[in-house]
C-alpha cells in the first residue's frame, strides 16, 4: 500500500495567520491518465470529514481561496493563508492513485 | 441537496455479523461509485471498500480479507455493508461516501463481548 506521511502531527496558529501541512506519498501519484490523485480532507471536531481540495490544487465548490493545494510525485503541501475559526480540526490528505485509496494520519490544526 | 444516512450500527459480539445501511438523496445514487470508510477511535481513516454503479463490481481493502460484502439497492437508493465474522478490531465509525466528495454522519459499531 502506498504510505501517506503527513507533517506536523499537530499545528497551533493564531488567527489570521499562514499554515501548511505537508504531505508526502511512498510512491508517485502520477496515474496512467497522467493525473494526480491526490486529496485534502478536513475534519471538523464531531463532524464528518469534508474534501476541501481534489487532483492536487482543485478547491471543492464552496471553499474559499484561502486554501490551497500544491505539489507533485510524492511531495504535496495544504497551505491555508489566514487561518480562521473555522479551520480547526484535523486535516487529512488521501491518495486515490492505488489500489487500495490510503489516508495519511493527519494533522491537527489549533489555535495558538 | 446530496444526503447519506447510515444506519445500523451497534454492540456486536465477536465473531458475530452486522448489516449497514446507507440511504442516498439529493442526487442519482445509480450514477455513482459508493465506497465505505471507517475511523478508528483515536485513528486515522481506512478505505474499506467500493462499488460500482449497478452494482456488478466490488473492490475491497486487502485488510478486510473476505469478511465484509458491499452491495447496493438502486431503486431504493441504498447502499449495504455486510459485515461477518467481525473482530476487536473492527470497532469504529464506519461512513458511506461518493467520490470523497460528500460522506454521511457515520455509523458506531462496538465488537466485544
Amino acid at each position: 500500500d502506498v504510505v501517506m506521511t503527513q507533517t506536523p502531527v499537530s499545528l497551533s496558529v493564531a488567527i489570521g495567520q499562514p499554515a501548511s501541512i505537508s504531505c508526502k506519498s511512498s510512491q508517485s501519484l502520477v496515474g496512467t491518465s497522467g493525473k494526480t490523485y491526490l486529496n485534502w480532507l478536513l475534519q471538523r471536531p464531531g463532524q464528518s470529514p469534508k474534501r476541501l481540495i481534489y487532483l492536487v490544487s482543485k478547491l471543492d465548490s464552496g471553499i474559499p481561496d484561502r486554501f490551497s493545494g500544491s505539489g507533485s510525485e510524492t511531495d504535496f503541501t495544504l497551505k491555508i493563508s489566514r487561518v480562521e475559526a473555522d479551520d480547526l480540526g484535523v486535516y487529512y490528505c488521501l491518495q486515490g492513485t492505488h489500489f487500495p485509496d490510503t489516508f495519511g494520519a493527519g494533522t491537527k490544526l489549533e489555535l495558538k | 441537496e446530496v444526503q447519506l444516512v447510515e444506519s445500523g450500527g451497534s454492540l456486536v459480539q465477536p465473531g458475530g455479523s452486522l448489516k449497514l445501511s446507507c440511504v442516498a438523496s439529493g442526487f442519482t445514487f445509480s450514477n455513482y461509485w459508493m465506497d465505505w470508510v471507517r475511523q478508528t477511535p483515536g485513528k486515522s481513516l481506512e478505505w474499506i471498500g467500493e462499488i460500482n454503479t449497478d452494482g456488478s463490481k466490488t473492490n475491497y481493502a486487502p485488510s478486510i480479507k473476505d469478511r465484509f460484502t458491499i452491495s447496493r439497492d438502486n431503486a431504493k437508493s441504498t447502499l449495504y455493508l455486510q459485515m461477518s465474522n467481525v473482530k476487536s478490531d473492527d470497532t469504529a465509525i464506519y461512513y458511506c461516501t461518493i467520490n470523497w466528495a460528500y460522506w454521511g454522519q457515520g455509523v458506531m459499531v462496538t465488537v466485544s463481548s
